[in-house]
């Protein structure tokens, strides 16, 4: 069964430089999340979506930053232009808000690094 | 603000030994307290859950204990493996309606020597 796809895996690029994140939630989920990791902060939420819908854009560092979610299969999230510290790695999740309980289900990772 | 505060941030212990790891929150209308582990390279994966109807809640190795009134909970694993060396974040939302939003600890980073 496929979880949350992100790409690309690895990004390597000079400051300056528009990054283009992607991730592909898993099938019928209707919450998605966008985590940035560093050793310094941990994991922060950088904004999070509900049925394709922003919901809470507060963790967005700058203007440089921006998100989308055109349908429910696909969400970018992009960096122009880009400065190294910006490098980390970026997390996408994605949950099923329901009466379960809020698990949420994280991709591998995309790592950047701006040079 | 929103907080879960996480200790300690590293952790060694001998195999067969018991690991714990604790977490302090101030909002009190968090209502579901997760553990996450994460291996080198990969995403965070959910471990374990609890709500704070239960104080302990046991899976396994695995067992978190809360304490509604201390606004604490941790997580203790027992007969430590190699293979449980990880990071572990503990985490808290509020609400089945706010879109599943976890606010994460700092984790702690376990080694379990052989």
């Amino acid at each position: 069964d496929a979880g949350v796809i992100q790409s690309p895996r690895h990004e390597v690029t000079e400051m300056g430089q528009e990054v283009t994140l992607r991730c592909k939630p898993i099938s019928g989920h209707n919450s998605l999340f966008w985590y940035r990791q560093t050793m310094m902060r941990g994991l922060e939420l950088l904004i999070y979506f509900n049925n394709n819908v922003p919901i809470d854009d507060s963790g967005m560092p700058e203007d440089r930053f921006s998100a989308k979610m055109p349908n429910a299969s696909f969400s970018t999230l992009k960096i122009q232009p880009s400065e190294p510290r910006d490098s980390a790695v970026y997390f996408c999740a994605s949950s099923l808000q329901g009466l379960s309980g809020n698990t949420i289900y994280f991709g591998e990772g995309s790592w950047l690094t701006v040079v | 603000q929103q907080q879960v505060k996480q200790s300690p941030q590293s952790l060694i212990v001998q195999k067969g030994g018991i690991s714990i790891i604790n977490c302090a929150y101030e909002n009190t209308a968090f209502d579901y307290f997760p553990w996450y582990q994460q291996f080198p390279g990969k995403g965070p994966a959910l471990l374990i859950a609890i709500r704070p109807d239960v104080s302990e809640k046991k899976e396994g190795r695995f067992t978190i204990s809360f304490n509604k009134s201390a606004k604490q909970f941790s997580l203790h694993i027992m007969d430590s493996q190699p293979g449980d060396s990880a990071t572990y974040f503990c985490a808290a939302s509020a609400g089945e309606t706010s879109g599943s939003r976890l606010t994460f600890g700092e984790g702690t980073q376990l080694t379990v020597n052989p």
